[in-house]
């Protein structure tokens, strides 16, 4: 059974383009997270829902859009992608709120690439 | 606001040898700190924590202590695997904030 699941596994795609990652966690939890991991393996926490609602909004640029319709998943949508936004992007749940010391869970990881 | 710092890597370490990775922290408060690690390929997955001061974790042969007095978290294992290389991230999460990562240490095992 997979817990924390995310699609697409990889994602090439042009600059100025918009596209979507899906994230869905059946472990119940009523957290959930994006975090991006950079080049050099540097990972940053970009948002967070705790059921439904927005917790943590970290200085991401406009473009990038989170939506929970559930508490089970959480999506995020980029416009206008750029170079820049190539990364690994990493979608995670935690059963407590997202600001308990709480064990995250983690997908297996978006690769997306911007040509 | 809260940060860690962790041992540049990578790490290149033949079967068997002793491995160390070090983290310290700097908080405000009593945070709780982990060890998250990420194998080739996929995302990251908890190794092992501790949520208060004098606390080991433990797990898969890899110990952690928790030591307020040298605000530090070091990860040992006495005897590496081929099967333990992957990059591990020391993070800590305290009071009302969020979850912070290290810089993460690639390990690379040699047989």
């Amino acid at each position: 059974d997979t817990a924390v699941s995310q699609t697409p596994k990889y994602l090439v795609t042009q600059m100025g383009n918009d596209k979507s990652i899906k994230c869905e966690q059946n472990l119940g939890h009523d957290t959930m997270y994006w975090y991006k991991q950079d080049s050099k393996k540097f990972l940053k926490i970009m948002f967070s829902y705790n059921n439904k609602e927005l917790i943590i909004n970290e200085t991401v640029p406009n473009r990038f859009s989170p939506k929970s319709p559930d508490k089970a998943h959480l999506n995020l949508h980029i416009n206008s992608l750029e170079l820049g936004d190539s990364a690994v992007y990493f979608c995670a749940s935690s059963r407590l709120s997202t600001l308990t010391a709480d064990t995250q869970y983690f997908g297996p990881g978006t690769r997306l690439t911007v040509l | 606001g809260n940060s860690v710092t962790q041992m540049e890597g990578p790490v290149t370490l033949s079967e068997e040898a002793f491995l160390t990775i070090n983290c310290t922290y700097t908080a405000t408060g009593y945070p709780s700190l982990f060890w998250y690690v990420q194998y080739p390929g996929e995302g990251l997955q908890l190794l092992l924590k501790a949520t208060k001061a004098d606390d080991k974790g433990s797990n898969k042969g890899f110990e952690a202590t928790y030591r307020k007095e040298t605000t530090s978290f070091h990860l040992e294992k006495g005897s590496v695997q081929v099967s333990d290389s992957a990059v591990y991230f020391c993070a800590l999460q305290g009071g009302s904030e969020k979850l912070v990562f290290g810089k993460g240490t690639k390990l690379t095992v040699n047989p």
